[in-house]
């Protein structure tokens, strides 16, 4: 069975600080991480995926991810946030053989001014 | 340009009535999917389909109905047995087993 936990429903950050987004996974299989980034009242966007390769994975608009097995972590982050990046974040897991994606329930990140 | 698109975008609902969403993607994916989406949760996936004239029930199926007749399109009835059907709905597509999903810009739905 798979899992993912997003610790943190809302996380707010100034614009320019650091950007830390947490995701836990739980998987029987090798996972398939995915980030995506949602606007309000739009679909979701892929931000950057991991599957088996490198274990740090660089994304889209300055956004990376690091997946940690010893600690089934794979956490987004960003150096310097911009109001730009308001918005909802999902992480999600699969596996090489699934079709399906299991995700987390979300957080919204606020940038203050 | 290829990507999916989801009509309408606004959708209101008497109760006791059927409603039909439509999703079509130009991307030639064989998978396609349908994902409720309510405030403050995540994305539970209602059905999704692997291959033309195939479909699986995901975790909320009941009171939700597909067809998969063409591969491009991926409609998803909203039916009057469905108790709670204000929400917004998202359709997805992917090449396959393990690869990413690309998603329409959703549907919400709200019954009067």
């Amino acid at each position: 069975a798979q899992s993912v936990t997003q610790l943190g429903s809302h996380v707010s950050v100034s614009e320019g600080a650091l950007v830390l987004l947490r995701c836990n996974y739980s998987s029987s299989v090798p996972p398939y991480l995915f980030w995506y980034v949602q606007y309000p009242n739009q679909g979701l966007q892929l931000l950057l995926k991991y599957t088996s390769a490198a274990t740090l994975v660089k994304g889209i608009n300055g956004f990376e991810a690091e997946f940690k097995k010893s600690e089934t972590s794979f956490h987004l982050t960003k150096p310097s946030a911009h109001m730009s990046d308001a918005a909802e974040y999902f992480c999600a897991v699969s596996g090489a053989s699934s079709y399906k994606l299991i995700f987390g329930s979300g957080t919204r990140l606020l940038v203050r001014p | 340009d290829g990507g999916i698109t989801q009509s309408p975008k606004y959708l209101f609902r008497k109760e006791g009535q059927n409603v039909t969403l439509s999703c079509e993607q130009n991307l030639n994916h064989d998978a396609m999917y349908w994902y409720r989406q309510d405030p403050g949760q995540g994305l539970r996936l209602i059905y999704y389909s692997q291959i033309v004239n195939d479909f699986q029930k995901g975790d909320i199926a009941e009171g939700y109905s597909v067809s998969r007749e063409k591969k491009e399109s991926f409609p998803l009835t909203v039916t009057s047995a469905q108790k709670n059907p204000t929400a917004f709905y998202l359709c997805a597509s992917s090449t396959g087993q393990g690869n990413e999903q690309f998603f329409g810009p959703g549907t919400r739905l709200t019954v009067l």
